[in-house]
């Protein structure tokens, strides 16, 4: 079956530093690829996604980068602020959607003032 | 994002007590919803597929007939812990998929129901 790492598995940095996330995934045949925010004791919120088809894709503040060669994806947060400050998740599937997520073990990133 | 609603969303039971859980997607058809665990500081592991109209489909080591899962309708999906022990104090998540969407389909969370054991 599909194993996502993630790393770090906590990130500091400065409030309006940029951070990075990574993940790498071990099925080739993996082709969606969500992040979610999480705070605490709340849902998931899903913040961007990326499929097997674009490399890169971007939202404000926020990107994801895929290297399907590499097998791994990132996401970029730029310029960040207090309320980014969560516990990040990414996922990949193989179903091109839902069915068959499986979550990295998770970031919990922290803005400093 | 389409929304999916949970409830409740806190529960405190004796051990050996049955928690039955709601699931339900508020504006689309979900055909399918997804069921997580969630300890402390930890990533969402996934229970079961719920599938309206037939059987749920459990990952390995989640026993079936603890966690029991029912999807009579396109809108609701529940899942009850029974005979709940401590071990089996959690955060328990919700998901339904936006298959409407077609390709580009996304996966939605409900607000999660953490339950206690007494």
């Amino acid at each position: 079956g599909e194993n996502v790492e993630q790393h770090p598995s906590t990130l500091s940095v400065q409030e309006g530093d940029s951070a990075v996330i990574k993940c790498t995934y071990s099925d080739s045949a993996s082709n969606y690829f969500p992040w979610y925010k999480q705070e605490l004791g709340k849902r998931p919120q899903l913040i961007i996604d990326i499929r097997s088809n674009v490399g890169e894709k971007k939202d404000q503040r926020i990107a994801v980068t895929l290297n399907k060669t590499a097998k791994h994806f990132s996401l970029h947060i730029t310029e960040t602020q207090p309320e980014d400050s969560a516990v990040y998740f990414c996922a990949a599937s193989s179903g091109g959607g839902a069915d068959g997520l499986t979550f990295g073990k998770g970031t919990h990133l922290i803005i400093q003032p | 994002g389409a929304v999916v609603s949970q409830h409740p969303s806190r529960v405190i039971c004796k051990s050996g007590t049955s928690v039955k859980i709601e699931c339900r997607s508020l504006d689309f058809q979900a055909t399918t919803m997804f069921w997580y665990r969630q300890f402390p500081k930890q990533s969402l592991m996934l229970m079961a597929t719920s599938n309206e109209g037939s059987k749920a489909t459990y990952e390995q080591g989640v026993e079936k007939d603890k966690f029991l899962i029912n999807h009579a309708s396109l809108t609701l999906s529940t899942l009850t812990v029974t005979s709940a022990h401590p071990e089996d104090s959690s955060f328990y998540i919700c998901s339904a998929s936006s298959r409407q969407d077609g390709p580009n389909e996304k996966l939605f969370f409900g607000s999660g129901t953490q339950l206690s054991v007494l």
